[in-house]
């Protein structure tokens, strides 16, 4: 199991370019989560999907957010145009629906600085 | 108002000793779990331990325990017997939403950075 990977680990990029975030869950997870993490905010949920459908966006903070997941195996978060207030962590997250424990596994995040 | 309130910003604690790290949360619903996270400098979320909300005794997960106290809305973790590279900043987190799925978010608290010193 290769656990969650995001990828890339780091991007830095010119205010308002497009930047683009990827996440591939762990096989069989039925929920991904994309979150933001700042010192200023801490680590704040931006969206949630279901069996690839977006449940929850109430986090995403602006119509420059969008977020897709095509399919079981891939995520994606983008950012058009990048502001650099968008500077952050951004972690994908997915669990598996079980009764019970929901065991959350997160990635190892996409470090992004809009310079 | 807050759902999950860590109210240590940071805290110290001696090698080898125990430490305890306060977290309160807030719900109206009577199915919730509460989770721990651990975050190295390294950045990476690593999951420590869960106690779920109809759990009878105090979960444990080898030198972790989780202190649940349902009346006080209270779930603190002890770590016992403290290594240097326990160091790291702490989050504790909650679910709400049943067992249905439909609210099968996590909401972190603020966290708390732990110190191990020699």
């Amino acid at each position: 199991d290769a656990g969650v990977i995001q990828s890339p680990r780091h991007e830095v990029t010119e205010m308002g370019q497009e930047v683009t975030l990827r996440c591939k869950p762990i096989s069989g997870h039925d929920y991904l989560f994309w979150y933001r993490q700042t010192m200023m905010r801490g680590l704040e949920l931006l969206i949630y999907f279901n069996n690839n459908v977006p449940i929850d966006d109430s986090g995403m903070p602006e119509d420059r957010f969008s977020a897709k997941m095509p399919n079981a195996s891939f995520s994606t978060l983008k950012i058009q145009p990048s502001e650099p207030r968008d500077s952050a962590v951004y972690f994908c997250a997915s669990s598996p629906y079980r009764q019970g424990y929901y065991g959350y596994t997160f990635g190892s995040g996409t470090r992004l600085t809009v310079v | 108002a807050q759902k999950i309130t860590q109210t240590q910003p940071g805290m110290f604690v001696q090698e080898k000793e125990a430490v305890t790290l306060d977290c309160t949360y807030d719900t109206s619903d009577p199915s919730y779990g509460l989770f721990w996270y651990k975050q190295p400098s390294s950045g990476e979320m690593i999951f420590l331990i869960y106690q779920g909300s109809y759990d009878q005794q105090n979960a444990t997960e080898g030198r972790y325990s989780l202190n649940f106290q349902k009346a006080r809305k209270s779930a603190n973790l002890v770590i016992s017997a403290s290594q240097l590279g326990d160091s790291a900043m702490y989050f504790c987190a909650m679910r709400e939403g049943g067992l249905t799925g439909g609210g099968n978010k996590l909401t972190f608290g603020t966290g708390t950075q732990l110190k191990v010193e020699l």
